[in-house]
C-alpha cells in the first residue's frame, strides 16, 4: 500500500459544478496537509495548507481533513475553466523532513 | 523576487551522456528541494539540501545520480550517465524555514528531461 493514494482521475466537471478532491493516507504520524494546484507544464503552487484535523476555507476553495479516517478533501465551489489543472495532496508530520505527494488528479472544467 | 530559476528548460540528449540541471533558489531560503516528475511516480523527492547541507538523499535512484549545493543560490543536479527511463521533468524547490517540510516549498518551472 502506497503511504498517500489519490485518483489520478480525469475529473471532467461543467462550469459552476463542485468539485471534490479526496486522498487517502497511511501514517499516522502525518500532521501537516497540502493541496498544491499544478497547471499544465508549469511547477506546483501551494494552495491550501491544514494543521492536524477539521476545516479551512479561503475563497471558493476548502480543505478538510479526517484524520480518524486518514482521509483529506479539497473542494472547489463555483468551479471555473480557469481551475482546470491537477492538484496535489501533500502531507508530513512533525520530525519528518520531507513532504509525501500523491500522484494528483487532473481537473478538466468546461465551459 | 524572480522565484525559483531552473535551467535549462528542456533538455534532450542521447543515452549515455552526461547531463546538469541547474537551480537558483529564492533569495534567502535555506531547504532545497530536488524533486522528479511522471506520470507512473508521480512526484518523487531525489534529494533535500538545507543550509547547502545534503540532509536527505535517499531518494536519489543510483550512482548515476548526483546533486551539489556549493552556496545558496546555486544547486545542481547531474545524471551521468543519463538512461531513457532518466526521461522526466525535475523541478527544484526551496523554502524559508528551519523545520523543514512544513514550511512552504516554492517550486520553479522544472527542466523537460528527455533521454533518447
Amino acid at each position: 500500500q502506497k503511504e498517500v493514494e489519490q485518483d489520478p482521475g480525469p475529473l471532467s466537471v461543467p462550469e459552476g459544478a463542485i468539485v471534490s478532491l479526496n486522498c487517502t493516507y497511511s501514517n499516522s504520524a502525518f500532521q501537516y496537509f497540502m493541496w498544491y494546484r499544478q497547471y499544465s507544464r508549469k511547477g506546483p503552487e501551494l494552495l491550501m495548507y491544514t494543521y492536524s484535523s477539521g476545516n479551512k476555507e479561503d475563497g471558493r476553495f476548502t480543505a478538510q481533513v479526517d484524520k480518524s479516517s486518514k482521509y483529506i478533501s479539497l473542494f472547489i465551489r463555483d468551479s471555473q475553466p480557469s481551475d482546470s489543472a491537477t492538484y496535489l495532496c501533500a502531507m508530513t508530520g512533525s520530525g519528518y523532513s520531507t513532504l509525501t505527494f500523491g500522484k494528483g488528479t487532473m481537473l478538466l472544467v468546461s465551459p | 523576487d524572480a522565484g525559483v530559476i531552473q535551467s535549462p528548460r528542456h533538455e534532450v540528449t542521447e543515452m549515455g551522456q552526461e547531463v546538469t540541471l541547474r537551480c537558483k533558489p529564492i533569495s534567502g531560503h535555506n531547504s532545497l528541494f530536488w524533486y522528479r516528475q511522471t506520470m507512473m511516480r508521480g512526484l518523487e523527492l531525489l534529494i533535500y539540501f538545507n543550509n547547502n547541507v545534503p540532509i536527505d538523499d535517499s531518494g536519489m535512484p543510483e550512482d548515476r545520480f548526483s546533486a551539489k549545493m556549493p552556496n545558496a543560490s546555486f544547486s545542481t543536479l547531474k545524471i551521468q550517465p543519463s538512461e531513457p527511463r532518466d526521461s522526466a521533468v525535475y523541478f527544484c524547490a526551496s523554502s524559508s524555514g528551519t523545520s523543514g517540510q512544513q514550511d512552504t516549498q516554492y517550486f520553479g518551472p522544472g527542466t523537460r528531461l528527455t533521454v533518447l
